[in-house]
């Protein structure tokens, strides 16, 4: 099975910090690799699909890049209702796998 | 509006089974491919099982391979997941989500369900 290591496991930043969050996966997955956000007690919302196309309604301040097996998920100003956990995808096999999660937290 | 429920958790002794529903709304439910993902409280997600808009191709996490099951009854929009020989570490919200592009296995998902617990405890 395709494992995926998400890095960093928490983050803390500021609003207006940009935030780089990375995924890996133990192999090629291009592109089939989302981005979910996850607020507590709540459903995970999808965000990034395909590696880099973002999902509609969300903003433009999310964006995501990488291709083989090392994807970025970048926040380019952080704002309040940004602060959630994070977690990466692959979903290039039957067996979906996802990153640990990556909880942004502010400073 | 797209939606889909799940329904059917609970408190369930270990070794028991218990069987979760899923009922969709609002999408041509017999041309996607849905998915179980779950997570223990307080823990990140785990996939847990697939299964594609024909029950053609299902796949399911080694965690629970040989013990629950997948299906899907496109009359009654609706997905299960039966599950077998429960374990405390079964313990989690179970989630059912549906995939944003129809019929093809390579489509993130789109829509959440907001959850059932499953509690496995004597």
């Amino acid at each position: 099975d395709i494992q995926m290591t998400q890095s960093p496991s928490t983050l803390s930043a500021s609003v207006g910090d940009r935030v780089t969050i990375t995924c890996r996966a133990s192999q090629s997955i291009s592109p089939w690799l989302a981005w979910y956000q996850q607020k507590p007690g709540k459903a995970p919302k999808l965000l990034i699909s395909q590696a880099s196309t973002l999902e509609s309604g969300v903003p433009s301040r999310f964006s995501g890049s990488g291709s083989g097996t090392d994807f970025t998920l970048t926040i380019s100003s952080l704002q309040p209702d940004d602060f959630a956990t994070y977690y990466c995808q692959q979903y290039s096999s039957y067996s979906r796998t996802f990153g640990q999660g990556t909880k942004v937290e502010i400073k | 509006e797209v939606q889909v429920v799940e329904s059917g958790g609970g408190l369930v002794q270990p070794g028991r089974s218990l069987r979760l529903s899923c009922v969709a709304s609002g999408f041509t439910f017999d041309d996607y491919a849905m998915h179980w993902v779950r997570q223990a409280p307080g823990k990140g997600l785990e996939w847990v099982s697939s299964i594609s808009w024909n029950s053609g191709s299902i796949a399911y996490a080694d965690s629970v391979k040989g013990r629950f099951t997948i299906s899907r009854d496109n009359a009654k929009n609706s997905l299960y997941l039966q599950m077998n020989s429960l374990r405390a570490e079964d313990t989690a919200f179970y989630y059912c989500a549906k995939d944003t592009y129809s019929g093809t296995w390579y489509s993130a998902s789109d829509y959440w369900g907001q959850g059932t617990l499953v509690t496995v405890s004597s």
